[in-house]
């Protein structure tokens, strides 16, 4: 079954800095979700890739995947205080279509 | 626009107590999940469906049961609550094809004391 390992779990950054999460998975995969979660709520989607290549941006946000090296990256450029939250990517399960999921980065962007 | 919603938001159990933790989506999506979030663990799937009437078990489901008798609703059995069912709870769903994103409910935060 898949297996996804973000890194770094913790990230701890100063306004204006740019910074990457990384997500890396174990199997196969021609496609990978990002979502983001604020303290106490729900999980939004913020992105869909869909093949080798993808490249999706919005605002500060742009994500990429590779799927040759089995590797989605989360490019975050010029860090605002917004942009605090803690952010998954996730997998295809398998053919019931559930999502698997790593264990989130936590981002706190500081003055 | 409603599209996930559960109840409730909050509850307090007692050992051994049991509850419903409801779910419906307005979405006419097939697909409907189960998933517990525990602290620096990711989500994890307890139960899904692809259909009314059709369920199955994913990574986490002892001590939990569902069932699914109408598209849009996908109602979570907790029997004898214990002390590790503690966790904030998500119910999602999406629609058909391979590729199509998965839709959140807001979480029901769930303490058993």
């Amino acid at each position: 079954e898949l297996k996804v390992e973000q890194n770094p779990l913790f990230l701890s950054m100063q306004e204006g800095k740019n910074y990457t999460i990384y997500c890396n998975y174990s199997t196969t995969s021609d496609r990978l979700y990002w979502y983001r979660q604020d303290p106490g709520k729900s999980l939004e989607s913020l992105f869909v890739l869909l093949s080798n290549g993808a490249v999706k941006q919005e605002g500060r946000l742009m994500a990429s995947l590779d799927t040759k090296a089995r590797l989605s990256t989360l490019h975050i450029t010029a860090a605002v205080h917004d942009l605090s939250a803690t952010y998954f990517c996730a997998g295809p399960g398998g053919s019931q279509g559930n999502l698997i999921f790593g264990k989130g980065t936590k981002l706190s962007v500081k003055p | 626009n409603a599209g996930v919603t559960q109840t409730p938001k909050f509850r307090i159990l007692k050992i051994g107590q049991s509850m419903t933790l409801q779910c419906t989506q307005d979405m006419n999506h097939n697909y409907m999940y189960w998933y517990r979030q525990d602290p620096g663990m990711g989500l994890k799937l307890i139960y899904y469906s692809v259909g009314a009437g059709i369920t199955d078990k994913g990574e986490v489901p002892n001590g939990y049961n569902v069932s699914r008798s109408t598209t849009e609703d996908f109602p979570l059995r907790l029997e004898l609550a214990a002390p590790s069912q503690t966790s904030v709870y998500f119910c999602a769903s999406r629609g058909s094809g391979r590729r199509t994103e998965a839709f959140f409910g807001q979480g029901t935060r769930l303490t058993v004391v």
